[in-house]
């Protein structure tokens, strides 16, 4: 079954620090895939996403993430994390015809 | 521009009860999309749009109609509520299907949601 995995369901980071969230997916082809971001009582906001070409993606706010083929992820990453980057992060696919998002993972920053 | 925007943001039905939810964007955008949102599920499709006229079926569609009569409008009616459509509702569009990013700009815009509450 093609599907989407976002193994933590929360993640802590002290501000300052380096932040990953990570996203693996199973999937035939060659699929899209994406970064959304949920702060409360929000909708999802785009933040970036994987086409072709560099593996290294960058996004919004300062958030980049690494396409790895022979891995199957696509983590989502910030050098240096701060307060404001606490929300609810989804990771998304696209196998032929549709789109599957991950659950989702909690990204607490801690002051 | 307002981007995607949703009505109601609460509602509290009874079993049984009847609803609409609008959605509209401004974006000129073909596709629209149904979501709902519950906790540890991330998010499900339940119908979506191609353009004006048309409508399909996601993920779990059982339970609800939707209607694009206007191309900038999305309708998701529920004929007769029951609590496990307790849930968080959103609304999305995009300029080309997200499967089709050598068509352009394949990335979705999310309204603000709509929490429905079934008793």
């Amino acid at each position: 079954a093609q599907s989407v995995a976002q193994p933590e369901d929360q993640v802590n980071v002290a501000e300052g620090n380096p932040l990953t969230v990570k996203c693996t997916y199973s999937v035939s082809g060659n699929p899209y895939l994406f970064w959304y971001v949920q702060y409360p009582n929000r909708g999802l906001q785009f933040l970036l996403k994987y086409i072709t070409g560099d593996n290294l993606v960058k996004g919004s706010y300062g958030f980049e993430a690494e396409f790895n083929k022979s891995q199957t992820s696509f983590h989502l990453k910030k050098p240096s994390a701060l307060v404001s980057d606490s929300a609810l992060y989804f990771c998304a696919v696209t196998p032929s015809n549709k789109i599957i998002f991950g659950k989702g993972t909690r990204l607490h920053i801690l002051p | 521009n307002a981007g995607v925007t949703q009505t109601p943001k609460f509602r509290v039905l009874k079993t049984g009860q009847s609803m609409t939810l609008l959605c509209a964007q401004d974006m000129n955008h073909e596709y629209m999309y149904w979501y709902r949102q519950d906790p540890g599920m991330g998010l499900r499709l339940i119908h979506y749009s191609v353009g004006e006229g048309t409508t399909a079926k996601g993920e779990v569609p059982d339970g609800y109609n939707v209607s694009r009569l206007k191309k900038q409008n999305f309708l998701l009616g529920l004929e007769s509520a029951a609590p496990s459509q307790t849930s968080v509702y959103f609304c999305a569009s995009s300029s080309t299907l997200p499967h089709r990013g050598d068509r352009g700009q394949n990335e979705q815009f999310f309204g603000p949601g709509t929490r429905l509450t079934v008793l």
